[in-house]
C-alpha cells in the first residue's frame, strides 16, 4: 500500500510557465516533507522540505504548499526553465515511520 | 556532487550469485542508508546504519545484508540473486541519527542487473 502517491508520471510544461508538481499521502502521523530533484545518471538531490506546521515554505523560485486537512502536497516552480527538467520525487517521514518514504516520482519537462 | 561515492557504478551478474556494493558517505556523516529503486518504482529503503550500529530496518529481504565500519563506510551484500534484484541500488548519508528531519544527500547509485 502506498502512503505517497505522486499520481502524474509526467508533466510538461513550456519555459518561463508555472510548473505544478503533486503529492498525496494517507498516514496522517507524516509531519515532515521533502521534495527531491534526480537527473538522470545521478542521486537525488534534495530541493526544499516543510515541516507540518507551516503550510508554505519559500526557496527561491520553488515554493511548497501543504494542505493537511486534504493529505496533498505541492510543488511550484515559477518560471520553470529547461534545467528543471528532471524527474521529482516527494517524500515524507513522521509518527512511527522514522524513516524517509518515496513516491514514485513525477517527470518534469520544460520546453524552450 | 554530493559527497557520497558509490561503487561500482555498474554491475552485470548471473542469478543465483552474490555482490557486494559499497558506498563512502560524505565525511563527517555517521549514518547511512540504502535504497532500493526498481523500474517504475519510488525509492525503497532498505536499511540505516548510525555510527557503526544498525538504527532502522526497511523492506530489506533476508537474501541482503549490510554493515557499517569502523571508518563509516557500508558494503550492502546481496545473495542469491534474482531477476527481480535487477535495480538501482542508492546509498546516501546524513550526520544524525534521525532519519526522518533532516536532509539525506545521496550518491550516484550502482545499477545492478541480473542475468
Amino acid at each position: 500500500d502506498q502512503q505517497v502517491k505522486q499520481n502524474s508520471p509526467s508533466l510538461s510544461v513550456q519555459e518561463g510557465r508555472i510548473s505544478i508538481l503533486n503529492c498525496d499521502y494517507t498516514n496522517s502521523m507524516f509531519d515532515y516533507f521533502l521534495w527531491y530533484k534526480k537527473y538522470p545518471a545521478e542521486g537525488p538531490t534534495f530541493l526544499i522540505s516543510i515541516s507540518s506546521i507551516k503550510d508554505k515554505n519559500e526557496d527561491g523560485r520553488f515554493t511548497v504548499f501543504l494542505n493537511k486537512s486534504a493529505k496533498h502536497l505541492s510543488l511550484h516552480i515559477v518560471p520553470s526553465q529547461p534545467g528543471d527538467s528532471a524527474v521529482y520525487f516527494c517524500a515524507a517521514s513522521g509518527g512511527s515511520q522514522g524513516n524517509l518514504i518515496f513516491g514514485k516520482g513525477t517527470k518534469l519537462s520544460v520546453k524552450p | 556532487d554530493s559527497g557520497v561515492t558509490q561503487t561500482p557504478k555498474h554491475l552485470i551478474t548471473a542469478t543465483g550469485q552474490r555482490v557486494t556494493l559499497r558506498c563512502s558517505p560524505r565525511s563527517g556523516d555517521l549514518s547511512v542508508y540504502w535504497y532500493q529503486q526498481s523500474l517504475d518504482q519510488g525509492l525503497q529503503f532498505l536499511i540505516q546504519y548510525y555510527n557503526g550500529e544498525e538504527r532502522a530496518k526497511g523492506n530489506i529481504l533476508e537474501r541482503f545484508s549490510a554493515q557499517q565500519f569502523p571508518d563509516l563506510h557500508s558494503e550492502l551484500n546481496l545473495s542469491s540473486l534474482e531477476l527481480g534484484d535487477s535495480a538501482l541500488y542508492f546509498c546516501a548519508s546524513s550526520p544524525l541519527a534521525d532519519p526522518g528531519y533532516n536532509e539525506q544527500f545521496f550518491g550516484p547509485g550502482t545499477r545492478l542487473t541480473v542475468l
